[in-house]
């Protein structure tokens, strides 16, 4: 079975642009969360959307909003993009909401780079 | 609120000594915790977890970790370590009462020398 899986895998904006990162998770898995990992961090949660409802939103500017689709692939949208948006972009998928012994699995991020 | 640290920034070991890279959490009431490893350009990949239960929790590629309530600690373990080992690794934490926010520590790097 295919992993979690993000697109593009990498990205180059200008500061001010706007960006959407898609991804899609393992078949079956309703629970799909975002993060950002900025260059030597650990990622930061931005959100998380279970049956295309928003369940979690980390602490991150209203810049940046998600969806989650009825096959329960996801984009993340980023407006008037900053230099320091620029990170690794992740995307983990799990079974369900509200089962916090449940791991997350991740996909390879997208990188974004703002110029 | 939740967090996790992880007091080393990167730990060296010989290829075959036994490793531990150590991760303290805070948390309201009874956690779950998450050791994850992450490769170069590569997401995290899922190592183990503890929910409750025995305080030793074994996991892939012959990881355990230790779950101690009484230090809040969640130290990662391995008998004997090898040279694929060497990555980044990050410890994860999600409080009972908030499913949707895993908080991660900064990461540790392993290096492990033949």
């Amino acid at each position: 079975d295919a992993g979690v899986t993000q697109s593009p895998t990498h990205l180059i904006k200008t500061r001010g642009q706007h960006v959407t990162l898609r991804c899609s998770p393992i078949s079956g898995h309703k629970s799909v969360s975002w993060y950002q990992q900025v260059l030597g961090q650990g990622p930061q949660f931005i959100f998380q959307y279970y049956e295309k409802e928003e369940r979690g939103r980390g602490n991150f500017p209203d810049r940046f909003s998600a969806r989650q689709f009825p096959n329960y692939s996801s984009e993340l949208n980023v407006n008037a993009l900053l230099l320091g948006d620029s990170a690794l972009y992740l995307c983990a998928s799990s079974l369900a909401s509200g089962q916090g012994g449940q791991p997350q699995h991740f996909g390879d991020g997208t990188r974004l780079s703002i110029l | 609120a939740q967090s996790v640290a992880q007091p080393e920034d990167q730990v060296n070991v010989a290829e075959g000594n036994p490793l531990t890279v150590k991760c303290t959490y805070s948390v309201s009431g009874n956690p779950y915790l998450f050791w994850y490893v992450q490769y170069p350009n590569r997401g995290l990949q899922f190592l183990l977890k503890y929910i409750t239960g025995d305080n030793l929790v074994k996991g892939s590629y012959g990881f355990e970790a230790e779950f101690n309530k009484s230090q809040t600690s969640f130290h990662l373990k391995k008998p004997s370590a090898l040279v694929s080992d060497s990555a980044l690794y990050f410890c994860a934490v999600r409080g009972l009462n908030n499913n949707n926010d895993m908080r991660f520590g900064a990461g540790t790097r392993l290096t492990v020398k033949p």
